[in-house]
């Protein structure tokens, strides 16, 4: 089944506590990116990544670290999360030659 | 002004009834557009495209004005089952999406 992963689905933690959230698909797509979803803010983009070892920034970056070692996984690191932080994370990918995203299950992440 | 705007709503519409959202969006060199739906704390998924000649899938139809920078969703004869958030999303530039806020349907008996 084609699919985007994303583990883990739920997590609390503390400020300061390093956190890497998993993402992984299984449809060969080039483009992979991360989203956070707040309210009245709709879905903005994080990082996304063209290919492996091409990373480039989104709209709020800041805070976050990506890297694409390999073409089916894309985690996201929080090196040193803080309140702000709390969201809806969802991870995507597409094929570069046709924008329909497809998206993981969403993260739901607390930071106390 | 934001690249994609909606209303968020919510349109509380009773059954069967015929409902329409509008999304403008600013950069006239925008590509691709398309309708998500988003149920509650699930993830989006791809509801249709919008093509310039426009396109029908079942009760629902979706245009695209590229002169006025708008795209619509029209949905016929609404179910309780379409209750949920439609999020307008435009295609720019290094196949970057950008995702309007999304505008929540409520479907009533």
């Amino acid at each position: 089944e084609a699919q985007v992963t994303q583990n883990p689905r739920y997590l609390i933690t503390v400020t300061g506590k390093k956190l890497t959230v998993t993402c992984s698909q299984n449809m060969n797509h080039e483009y992979m990116s991360w989203y956070r979803q707040d309210p009245g803010l709709g879905l903005r983009q994080i990082y996304y990544s063209m290919n492996v070892e091409v990373t480039d920034k989104g709209d709020v970056p800041e805070g976050y670290k990506v890297s694409r070692k390999e073409k089916r996984n894309f985690p996201l690191i929080l090196e040193s999360p803080s309140p702000n932080q709390t969201s809806l994370y969802f991870c995507a990918s597409h094929r570069l030659s046709y924008n329909e995203q497809f998206f993981g299950p969403g993260t739901r992440l607390t930071v106390l | 002004r934001k690249e994609v705007e909606q209303d968020p709503g919510p349109f509380n519409v009773p059954e069967g009834a015929t409902v329409a959202f509008n999304c403008t969006y600013s950069n006239s060199a925008s590509q691709s557009f398309f309708w998500y739906r988003q149920d509650c704390r699930k993830e989006p998924k791809l509801l249709m495209s919008v093509y310039s000649s426009g396109n029908e899938d079942g009760r629902f139809t979706a245009q695209l004005n590229r002169a006025s920078q708008y795209i619509s969703l029209l949905i016929r004869d609404s179910k309780l089952s379409d209750s949920a958030t439609y999020l307008c999303v435009v295609t720019g530039t290094a196949s970057k999406l950008t995702f309007g806020t999304g505008t929540r349907l409520q479907v009533t008996l």
